[in-house]
């Protein structure tokens, strides 16, 4: 089946700094990734959805200078939180659809997710 | 706008029993609707997806779901429970004509299966 890596799997960095968290398809094309937002005990809040070669589409309220997302290839997309503050705490989890003969599949298949802490 | 609801938070059952986790939804048009299950500190798992045909769809793990047009419900269900299938639960809805092909999910409903 399809799969989706992240990577780092957990991170804890120092308020103000900035993390840089991959999303890789590992052995399909996804011309469309999305990345995702989950608090503890809550469901996962879409931040912003990217495609291969243009620039990322982000949800209201999430700010597109905090959170670079760069899609630069059809196997990874790059989510950087910038000057991360305590408030980035999250855990964040990408996804991606795959494309099958040219045609976007309907399913997302999710990476296993990236615990941000920052202190 | 789309939306889905997952009414509980929390489905108990003793192994061995059916189980169903509730989910309804509200899309403009016909809808995709998913299951997908997650584990502690892990991303979604999917389990299965309705497009078109069959109203009952059969997915992994043994699990599945009927899609109701008139009751807009996708709820998903399996007849013997295992205490490995104790996790997140998650329905999702995309309308069919979204053309930001994003999906919406619900609140999520944890499954505690109890031997």
């Amino acid at each position: 089946g399809a799969v989706v890596s992240q990577h780092p799997s957990w991170v804890i960095c120092k308020s103000g700094t900035s993390v840089k968290i991959e999303c890789r398809s590992l052995d399909f094309q996804a011309t469309t990734m999305f990345w995702y937002r989950q608090f503890p005990k809550q469901s996962l809040m879409l931040m912003a959805t990217s495609n291969e070669g243009s620039k990322a589409t982000y949800e209201q309220g999430v700010e597109k200078d905090k959170f670079l997302i760069n899609h630069a290839s059809l196997t990874l997309s790059t989510l950087t939180v910038t000057s991360a503050h305590p408030e980035d705490s999250s855990f964040y989890i990408c996804s991606a659809r795959a494309t099958h003969r040219g045609e976007l599949r309907y399913e997302q298949y999710f990476g296993p997710g990236t615990r941000l802490t920052v202190t | 706008a789309q939306s889905v609801a997952q009414p509980e938070d929390q489905v108990n059952v003793a192994e061995g029993n059916p189980l169903t986790v509730k989910c309804t939804y509200s899309v403009s048009g016909n809808p995709y609707l998913f299951w997908y299950v997650q584990y502690p500190n892990r991303g979604l798992q999917f389990l299965l997806k309705y497009i078109t045909g069959d109203n009952l769809v059969k997915g992994s793990y043994g699990f599945e779901a009927e899609f109701n047009k008139s009751q807009t419900s996708f709820h998903l269900k399996k007849p013997s429970a295992l205490v490995s299938d104790s996790a997140l639960y998650f329905c999702a809805v995309r309308a069919k004509f979204n053309a930001g092909n994003m999906l919406t999910f619900g609140g999520g409903t944890r499954l505690m299966v109890k031997p």
